[in-house]
């Protein structure tokens, strides 16, 4: 079974600049999250889907990022305009409804690390 | 409040050496879950392990251990006999409910030495 991926894997572009990063989340898994490691501090949480819907996204830091799941599969994170202070490493996860016995396993994708300059 | 605190940012052993990595967490829930997370060279964020706050049982899972103390939050990893490809980061995580976004530690960066 194929795993979190994201795309792209690094991404330079230059401050005012737009970038969309994209997480396609493991088959089935109705939970997608996005992260970010800004560079030297810890992973952030940015927001939560479940399925098309945002169930949580205060940690999201500005209205230049807008985060979408149309259809309720794959995701896009898009930066507009980017400024150099969101240079680091986007991850997304993707976990299945899970008891509350179980908690909830969330699979990471390998990161899409943006550069602005 | 939810805080994870790893308070070695690196560490570095000799191959075979045991090495334990220190989490501390504060949270006002009764019901949580903790996780650790190796990040390897490669990138990519690779489970390891998930507790919830209903079991304390440690866990031994080859060379790796867990210890779990509610009285001290603190969900410690230890690894028996180091291997250069435990070299990492590794991460301790979070989570107040089982749909809630995680609370990262700021990571703990093992160098194995040959």
């Amino acid at each position: 079974e194929a795993g979190v991926t994201q795309f792209p894997s690094h991404s330079v572009i230059e401050k005012g600049q737009t970038v969309t990063l994209r997480c396609d989340p493991i088959s089935g898994h109705d939970n997608l999250y996005w992260y970010r490691r800004v560079m030297g501090k810890e992973i952030k949480f940015l927001l939560h889907f479940v399925k098309e819907s945002k169930q949580d996204e205060s940690g999201m830091p500005n209205n230049r990022f807008l985060a979408e799941r149309t259809g309720g599969t794959y995701s896009t994170l898009k930066v507009q305009p980017a400024e150099l202070e969101d240079s680091g490493v986007y991850f997304c996860a993707s976990s299945q409804i899970m008891s509350w016995v179980r908690g909830n396993e969330q699979f990471f994708g390998p990161g899409t690390r943006l550069t602005v300059l | 409040a939810q805080k994870v605190t790893q308070a070695q940012t690196e560490i570095s052993v000799v191959e075979k050496e045991d090495v334990t990595l220190d989490c501390v967490y504060e949270t006002r829930d009764t019901t949580y879950y903790l996780f650790w997370y190796k990040q390897p060279p490669s990138g990519e964020l690779v489970f390891l392990i998930r507790r919830n706050s209903f079991d304390e049982q440690n866990e031994i899972s080859g060379r790796y251990s867990w210890n779990f103390q509610k009285s001290t939050s603190s969900f410690n990893f230890t690894i028996t006999a180091s291997q250069v490809v435990d070299s990492a980061v590794y991460f301790c995580a979070l989570s107040e409910d089982y749909g809630q976004n995680f609370v990262f530690g700021p990571g703990t960066r093992l160098s194995v030495l040959p």
